[in-house]
C-alpha cells in the first residue's frame, strides 16, 4: 500500500517561496505506475491541481500556476517536492500530495494534507 | 477553464438513495470518459470512489455507482448510511494542457 506523507513550514510570508516535500512509501517513485502531483484545497473551497511530475522529471503544471511553480523529483530519496514563489494569501490552502494516473486522470493515494498559510 | 457544478449540498434519510450531480461542458465531462468522484470526511484527505465514469476502485462499497449523460455526470448512493455523510467532489479530465477541473463539491447530509 503506497503512502504518502507532506512535509514543511505551515507559515510563509507574502512574497516568499513556500516549499513543501512529499516522501512516498510502501512503493518505489520510480515503479513507472504512477505520476506524482500535487493538490491544493483553500479553507471551504475546491480542490485544485497544481501539477504533476513522472519519475523521468517531465512535469505537466497547471497554467494559471505556471510562472511561479516548480515541481521536482529525488527518486534516490522517494521524494518528490513543491516550490511556488511570490506567493500572496490567495496561496493559503491544505497542500496534498497524491499519486496520479495520467492516462485514465484520477487520484488514488492521497497524503494527510498539510495547511500552508501566507502571512506576515 | 471553468470549474464543473455541482449541487451545494443533499440529503437524505439512512437507507435511501441520493444522486448528485456534475455538470461541466463540451470541453471536459462531455468530451472524455474520465470523470472521478471523490469522498472527504471533514478534515480528512479525499478518497478516490470512482473513476473512469463508472468504475470502483478495489474497497469501495457496491453502494456507490456513477454514470454519465451529454456533460453531466451523476453519482449514487443508495441504502445510505450514516458513514456516507461527507463532502463529494467531482473531477474529469479537460485536456492535456489543463489536465483536470473540479466541482465545487456537495455536502451529504445523512438525515
Amino acid at each position: 500500500q503506497v503512502q504518502l506523507q507532506e512535509s514543511g513550514p505551515g507559515l510563509v510570508k507574502p512574497s516568499q517561496t513556500l516549499s513543501l516535500t512529499c516522501t512516498v512509501s510502501g512503493g518505489s517513485i520510480s515503479s513507472g505506475s504512477y505520476y506524482w502531483s500535487w493538490i491544493r484545497q483553500p479553507a471551504g473551497k475546491r480542490l485544485e491541481w497544481i501539477g504533476h511530475i513522472y519519475t523521468s522529471g517531465n512535469t505537466n503544471y497547471n497554467p494559471s500556476l505556471k510562472n511561479r511553480l516548480s515541481i521536482s523529483i529525488d527518486t534516490s530519496k522517494n521524494q518528490f517536492s513543491l516550490r511556488l514563489s511570490s506567493v500572496t494569501a490567495a496561496d493559503t490552502a491544505v497542500y496534498y500530495c497524491v499519486s496520479v494516473d495520467t492516462a485514465l486522470a484520477h487520484f488514488g493515494y492521497w497524503g494527510q494534507g498539510t495547511l500552508v498559510t501566507v502571512s506576515s | 477553464q471553468s470549474a464543473l457544478t455541482q449541487p451545494a449540498s443533499v440529503s437524505g434519510s439512512p437507507g435511501q438513495s441520493i444522486t448528485i450531480s456534475c455538470t461541466g461542458t463540451g470541453s471536459d465531462v462531455g468530451s472524455y470518459n474520465l470523470v472521478s468522484w471523490y469522498q472527504q470526511h471533514p478534515g480528512k484527505a479525499p478518497k478516490l470512489m470512482i473513476y473512469e465514469v463508472t468504475k470502483r476502485p478495489s474497497g469501495v462499497s457496491n453502494r456507490f455507482s456513477a454514470s454519465k449523460s451529454g456533460n453531466t455526470a451523476s453519482l449514487t448512493i443508495s441504502g445510505l448510511q450514516a458513514e456516507d455523510e461527507a463532502d463529494y467532489y467531482c473531477c474529469s479530465y479537460a485536456g492535456s494542457s489543463t489536465f483536470v477541473v473540479f466541482g465545487g463539491g456537495t455536502k451529504l447530509t445523512v438525515l
